[in-house]
């Protein structure tokens, strides 16, 4: 059973769509992460979140935090070819414990 | 500044054989944390090493195993390899370990296939 649940698990758009991805979890976390993983290459750190509402925003990619600390959502908006990727959360449960990375998102953005 | 370098980038071996990975993480970074990554299961926490000493550690088998130098590189090393550690195994590198805001920068990987 995963820590973290993600949905969904595949997605294909089509370039400048909006989309929404979603990270679950029935724990409460003190942060949670979220990386882009492109072919070929380790994971790329995009945001940290650490306090339970917060929303932050990275150009396009708007990424926001629950208010239980349970959940996280990432919002790409008028997405490009260049956001494809598997898109991964990591959440940590207490300060001096591992990540635990979800199972991700795969998008693909068709030009 | 130079990423996190992972060595060798590709290797076959064999069941039954061991296999010692590299990871030579951002100067400066004392964490190095290494992780199993497959289709099936995505990423999976293998250990943790802070100042030569391990941290943190997964839910693995004792055939899988690390440790830490004193400039901070770290090596894993895998035991009797089985069909199903063939993966791709990624170190990642951190200033401390277990902040809240702990920034985990991660090298291209070693793609271990076991046949």
């Amino acid at each position: 059973t995963q820590l973290l649940e993600q949905s969904p698990q595949f997605l294909s758009i089509q370039e400048g769509e909006n989309l929404t991805v979603y990270c679950n979890s029935s724990s409460v976390f003190s942060s949670l992460q979220w990386y882009r993983q492109e072919p070929g290459e380790g994971p790329v750190l995009l945001v940290t979140v650490v306090t339970g509402g917060e929303v932050k925003k990275l150009k396009r990619l708007t990424f926001q935090f629950g208010d239980a600390r349970k959940d996280s959502s990432l919002h790409i908006t008028a997405a490009q070819p260049g956001d494809t990727g598997l898109y991964l959360c990591a959440g940590a449960r207490n300060y001096g414990q591992n990540f635990v990375f979800g199972p991700g998102t795969r998008l693909s953005v068709l030009p | 500044k130079a990423g996190v370098t992972q060595t060798p980038r590709y290797l076959i071996k064999t069941r039954g054989q061991q296999v010692t990975l590299s990871c030579s993480p951002i100067s400066g970074h004392r964490s190095v944390s290494w992780y199993q990554q497959t289709p099936g299961q995505g990423l999976q926490f293998l250990f943790e090493y802070f100042s030569e000493t391990q941290r943190n550690k997964g839910n693995f088998p004792g055939r899988f195993s690390g440790r830490q130098f004193s400039n901070s590189r770290s090596e894993m090393n895998v035991s009797t390899l089985e069909l199903g550690d063939s993966a791709l195994y990624l170190c990642a590198s951190s200033l401390a370990v277990g902040g809240t805001n702990e920034k985990l920068f991660f090298g291209s990987g070693t793609q271990l296939s076991v046949l």
